[in-house]
C-alpha cells in the first residue's frame, strides 16, 4: 500500500517567498492532518480536515498560513509570505474514521528552510 | 481536553539493557493511548496502541506498554534494546468520542550506546 505522500521532501527558499507544501493521503482515508515539528515547540497540530472540510484550524499560526483540501486525494499547506521562523519539518497524516480506533498514518515530512 | 507528559526528554542506555520510557496523561474522559516512533528524517510510525481489554499491550520491534488507569500512565518498555532502536518516541492520547485528533507528548530521545 502506498503511504501518505508529501512533496517536496526539502524546500529552501528566501524570506518573503510563497511556499506550497503538498500531501496525498492514503486512499480511502477521510481525515487529514497537518503538523509542524520544531525543536522548540515539538509537534503541533496546525489544521485537521474531515471529508475535505476544515474542522479545526485553531493551530494555524497566523493569516500567512492557509490550507486547502480540494478533493479526497490532495491537500496543500501554503505560507505567504514566508519568514525564517517558519523553518520546520511539516508533516501530513491521514486516518479513516470508519472505526474510531484507527491511528493516524504519517508521511515522511517536508523539511522547510526559510533564509 | 487532554494533555500528555513525557517525563524524560533524553534516555541513554547501553545495548542489550532494558529500557522504560515514561508517559503520563490527563483527561476528563476515556481515552485511547498510542506510542509512535520517529527515526531520523522520517515520519512517525505507530508502535502500539491501547484501546480496551488487557492493560499490557505488545507492539512491533519487541516493545510493550502497560496502561495503568489509577496512575494515568502508559509507560513503554523493552527488555533488551538494540542500536537500531535509537529514535525519538512519542506518546499520544485521543478522546474515545473523537478519536481523530491526537494530543502528543513532547517526545523522548532514546539513544542506544554500544
Amino acid at each position: 500500500d502506498a503511504g501518505v505522500i508529501q512533496s517536496p521532501r526539502h524546500e529552501v527558499t528566501e524570506m518573503g517567498q510563497e511556499v506550497t507544501l503538498r500531501c496525498k493521503p492514503i486512499s480511502g482515508h477521510n481525515s487529514l492532518f497537518w503538523y509542524r515539528q520544531t525543536m522548540m515547540r515539538g509537534l503541533e497540530l496546525l489544521i485537521y480536515f474531515n471529508n475535505n472540510v476544515p474542522i479545526d484550524d485553531s493551530g494555524m499560526p497566523e493569516d500567512r498560513f492557509s490550507a486547502k483540501m480540494p478533493n479526497a486525494s490532495f491537500s496543500t499547506l501554503k505560507i505567504q509570505p514566508s519568514e525564517p521562523r517558519d523553518s520546520a519539518v511539516y508533516f501530513c497524516a491521514s486516518s479513516s474514521d470508519r472505526a474510531v480506533d484507527q491511528p493516524q498514518h504519517f508521511g515522511d515530512g517536508t523539511r522547510l528552510s526559510i533564509l | 481536553a487532554q494533555s500528555v507528559t513525557q517525563l524524560d526528554s533524553q534516555v541513554p542506555v547501553f545495548e542489550e539493557a532494558p529500557v522504560e520510557l515514561r508517559c503520563n496523561y490527563s483527561s476528563s474522559v476515556s481515552v485511547y493511548l498510542f506510542w509512535y516512533v520517529q527515526y531520523p528524517n522520517q515520519g512517525l510510525q505507530l508502535l502500539l496502541k491501547y484501546l480496551s481489554g488487557s492493560t499490557l499491550v505488545k507492539g512491533i520491534n519487541g516493545f510493550e506498554a502497560e496502561f495503568n488507569k489509577s496512575q494515568t500512565s502508559f509507560h513503554l518498555r523493552k527488555p533488551s534494546v538494540h542500536i537500531s532502536d535509537t529514535a525519538e518516541y512519542f506518546c499520544a492520547v485521543s478522546d474515545r468520542g473523537s478519536a481523530r485528533q491526537l494530543t502528543f507528548g513532547s517526545g523522548t530521545q532514546l539513544t542506544v550506546l554500544p
